[in-house]
């Protein structure tokens, strides 16, 4: 099926660093969503973007909707080790009961304490 | 947030076997339900798409007669894997949808020996 283009595809980084992850498509999305997924775990939504050019925060991540509606990305400041994790970009289109979620490949973060 | 949960976390059973997965949607009601399997290192794949008292719509080249997914009631999706083998081993995580958001369980990892 169909896949976002996520990258980087891991970081490994020190504690108190920046991280920058981004996703783009070939494709308009109406929506895109951030989440983070712990091992064994299900993905918890991080940030949901709603309109193009849309910045939004939540704590210490950032996340914006491109102008093109085509891309978005992901800035996590001052990493702790908590954020360890991997981060999956997903892309929606608003229509109709069965809107389904186009999801990225994945940013493996690692935070070396 | 709004809380999915998933049953059983985990499972181990013999080839030939079935097994039934639970997702409910607790406080919410969910007029669709997305169940996903997730092999390591690996994004989401979505195997189908059901409305409550309507058949699932299933992604290509999912066997519907393999994977039966109820959804009984707007709080209530069933995914039975029929007569599982060794390929079926993943990690199968579903999603509720109430009208906005889709909010994930924490997923069940099945091994079939």
């Amino acid at each position: 099926g169909q896949q976002l283009n996520q990258s980087p595809q891991s970081m490994f980084i020190q504690e108190g660093e920046d991280v920058s992850m981004n996703c783009t498509s070939s494709s308009i999305f109406n929506t895109w969503l951030w989440y983070k997924q712990d091992p064994g775990e299900g993905p918890v939504l991080l940030i949901a973007l709603y309109k193009a050019g849309e910045l939004t925060s939540n704590g210490r991540l950032t996340a914006q909707f491109g102008i093109t509606r085509k891309d978005s990305f992901l800035n996590i400041s001052a990493s702790i080790p908590s954020d360890v994790g991997i981060y999956f970009c997903a892309g929606q289109i608003n229509a109709g009961n069965n809107r389904k979620l186009i999801w990225g490949l994945g940013t493996s973060l690692a935070v070396n304490p | 947030g709004a809380v999915v949960s998933q049953h059983p976390s985990w499972v181990i059973c013999k080839s030939g076997t079935s097994v039934k997965i639970e997702c409910r949607s607790l406080d919410f009601q969910a007029t669709t339900m997305f169940w996903y399997r997730q092999f390591p290192k690996q994004s989401l794949m979505l195997m189908a798409t059901s409305n409550e008292g309507s058949k699932a719509t299933y992604e290509q080249g999912v066997e519907k007669d393999k994977f039966l997914i109820n959804h009984a009631s707007l709080t209530l999706s069933t995914l039975t894997v029929t007569s599982a083998h060794p390929e079926d081993s993943s990690f199968y995580i579903c999603s509720a949808r109430g009208g906005g958001e889709q909010f994930f369980g924490p997923g069940t990892r099945l091994t079939v020996l």
